[in-house]
């Protein structure tokens, strides 16, 4: 069965550091680009960042770039977000999904979601 | 960046009724255009991708259709499950960028 599954949120201070993770299982990570998505605290779903299935090409929101940093280690199957110089207005669900395959869904699309890490900055 | 608007912002509607849903592009993207549904407290889950094509598992009471900057999506008759917030996603160009959703509640 498929599934990702989000860890590393929490609360931390405006200006400080945090990495979430998430684990991948049942497909073959490797083969797919996967995305960041956030949700603020009642607000709707803002797309964060892709990364290419090799890690070598990522694609950013004008709103995180330069902070946020999206990463993968293949050999264990997990994604992560690093995140610097933390703002408020980054506190979020967020939400590591999985890129459409190209077969039966096609690229840039989402097709598989976790369930959310939550990330509050605050002081 | 391309701004999607979706309309409305709320729709009371009773099980069974038709559900009509409307996402605005600020520019042309084709039928680069996917539809989620969201229900509280859970992840997003993919509806329909490239406009009109459901994905795997989606019943057929929804359905997709537009091009270019308008898009809707209906679902034929409301089952209580349907009950939920609705975001569109473009991809035609980066940023991918979602509209602020559409919460479908009962009447």
């Amino acid at each position: 069965q498929v599934h990702l599954v989000e860890s590393g949120g929490g609360v931390v201070q405006p200006g400080r550091s945090l990495r979430v993770s998430c684990a991948a299982s049942g497909f073959t990570f490797s083969g797919y680009a996967m995305h960041w998505v956030r949700q603020a605290p009642g607000k709707g779903l803002e797309w964060v960042g892709v990364i290419s299935y090799d890690g070598r090409l990522s694609f950013y929101a004008d709103s995180v770039k330069g902070r946020l940093t999206i990463s993968r280690d293949n050999s264990k199957n997990t994604l992560y977000l690093q995140m610097n110089s933390l703002r408020a207005e980054d506190t979020a669900v967020y939400y590591c999904a999985r890129d459409g395959d190209s077969t039966s869904v096609p690229r840039y699309y989402m097709d598989v979601w976790g369930k959310g890490a939550t990330v509050t900055v605050s002081s | 960046e391309i701004v999607l608007t979706q309309s409305p912002a709320t729709l009371s509607l009773s099980s069974g009724e038709r559900a009509t849903l409307s996402c605005r592009a600020s520019q042309s993207i084709g039928t680069d255009l996917g539809w989620y549904q969201q229900k509280p407290g859970q992840a997003p889950r993919l509806l329909i991708h490239d406009a009109s094509n459901r994905a795997t598992g989606i019943p057929a009471r929804f359905s997709g259709s537009g091009s270019e900057t308008d898009f809707t999506l209906t679902i034929s008759s409301l089952e209580p499950e349907d009950f939920a917030v609705y975001y569109c996603q473009q991809r035609a160009k980066w940023p991918l960028t979602f509209g602020g959703g559409t919460k479908v509640e009962i009447k």
